[in-house]
């Protein structure tokens, strides 16, 4: 059973534009998020986080919005970049439950067309 | 300022044989994580270590061996490889129970 989802395995923008990427959740115990990326042949690398009493955290050209009530974060990409091209996960953990894991989507690949 | 070094880069095992997959961070963190990624999914959790000398299964553990005895060190044995094991190898470390920093990943095809 999946905890966290990301529901669209590819998404394709051009340059300049908003890139949106999704992910659901089904955990009521997830109180902290992250989104890495993840470029082919290396590991994935942190981008962004927020914590479950945010609803939104910002960083240059990428934000990270939580709706707790629907369980769903988007990230967004503003404006996108060729060399935001990647593989990106969503990644959730309990850090009020103790856990020391992060529960990860399947990705999602951007594709930023020049 | 190396941060998660692994070794090997790419290995090509065969059935029944085994190894051990390197890690090494250099960041002082006590987390310490190895996850598998298979084509098309996720990064699923084998085994995971929150300070020397201690060791807990993750999510898909079997076939997987593991030790702590350093703060910097945290191998992964695979003792009778299997086809199944094809995949790549990402080790990661963690100051406390958040971000993750990942390694390069280790490519190991079983045959």
């Amino acid at each position: 059973d999946q905890q966290v989802k990301q529901n669209s395995p590819s998404l394709s923008v051009q340059e300049g534009r908003i890139s949106i990427l999704n992910c659901d959740y089904t955990n009521s115990m997830f109180d902290y998020f992250l989104w890495y990326k993840k470029y082919p042949a290396e590991g994935p690398t942190f981008l962004i986080s927020i914590s479950s009493i945010k609803d939104k955290n910002e960083d240059g050209r990428f934000t990270v919005f939580l709706n707790k009530s629907a369980k769903h974060l988007s990230l967004h990409i503003v404006p996108s970049q060729p060399g935001d091209s990647a593989v990106y996960f969503c990644a959730a953990s309990s850090r009020q439950g103790g856990s020391e894991k992060l529960v990860f989507g399947k990705g999602t690949k951007l594709t930023v067309n020049p | 300022n190396a941060g998660v070094t692994q070794t090997p880069k790419f290995r090509i095992l065969k059935i029944g044989q085994s190894m051990t997959l390197q890690c090494t961070q250099d960041m002082n963190h006590n987390y310490m994580y190895w996850y598998r990624q298979d084509p098309g999914m996720g990064l699923k959790l084998i085994y995971y270590s929150v300070g020397a000398g201690i060791t807990d299964k993750g999510e898909v553990p079997n076939g997987y061996n593991v030790s702590r005895s350093t703060t910097e060190d945290f191998p992964l044995r695979l003792e009778l490889a299997a086809p199944s094991q094809t995949s790549v190898y990402f080790c990661a470390s963690s100051p406390w129970k958040d971000t993750q920093y990942f390694g390069p990943g280790t490519r190991l095809t079983v045959l």
